[in-house]
């Protein structure tokens, strides 16, 4: 199985700041990755795919980059709804595999 | 609009069965896989594998071989997953995400709880 990494488990970043999260895989895996946000109690969003594909609708202040095995979500400037967990997922291949997840709270 | 919309909460006794639905709907039931995900109380996001809409065909990731089933009612546009002689550690809200590839839509969860 493919396992993905992501790091920081959690973080606090202010508002307005450039905030990055990383996902390294253990493999190559072709830029299947995607990115979700979730809230408590509410079912996870997809944000990203094909590693920097946005999803319609969600701002432009997200992004995703990378290639190979690194990948990485970028949010250019923090702004309060944005504070959740964040979860990568590659889907190269069977099983389909999330990081562990990111929990990003405001300072 | 695409919408998954799945089942209630369930309340369970260990060994009993359950079955979560999820109805889809705003797009074409057969053209896209749907995913069933385990997010255990606390914890991070499970795949427990998928089933082919069109086919039926199910795959299904190691740990959840054996007591798991998906299914379909294609008539209805809705998906199933049933778990079989539920264990403590059943205990979880469980997700439909739609996608053969990258999951796009999800249903809001389905809350399992196994007491005794």
């Amino acid at each position: 199985d493919i396992k993905m990494t992501q790091s920081p488990s959690s973080m606090y970043a202010s508002l307005g700041e450039r905030v990055t999260i990383t996902c390294k895989a253990s493999q190559d895996i072709n830029s299947y990755l995607s990115w979700f946000q979730q809230k408590p109690g509410k079912s996870p969003k997809t944000l990203i795919y094909r590693a920097n594909r946005l999803v319609d609708g969600v701002p432009s202040r997200f992004s995703g980059s990378g290639s190979g095995q690194d990948y990485s979500l970028t949010i250019s400037s923090l702004e309060y709804e944005d504070m959740g967990i964040y979860y990568c997922l590659q889907y190269d291949e069977f099983p389909r595999t999330f990081g562990g997840g990111t929990k990003l709270e405001i300072k | 609009q695409i919408q998954l919309v799945q089942s209630g909460p369930e309340l369970k006794k260990p060994g009993e069965t359950v079955k979560i639905s999820c109805k889809a709907s705003g797009y074409t039931f057969t053209n896209y896989g749907m995913n069933w995900v385990k997010q255990a109380p606390g914890k991070g996001l499970k795949w427990m594998g998928w089933i082919n809409t069109y086919t039926g065909e199910p795959t299904y990731a190691d740990d959840f071989k054996g007591r798991f089933a998906f299914s379909l009612e294609t008539s209805a546009s809705t998906a199933y997953l049933q778990i079989n002689n539920l264990k403590n550690e059943d205990m979880a809200t469980y997700f439909c995400a739609r996608g053969m590839t990258h999951m796009d839509y999800w249903g809001q969860g389905t809350s399992v709880t196994v007491s005794s």
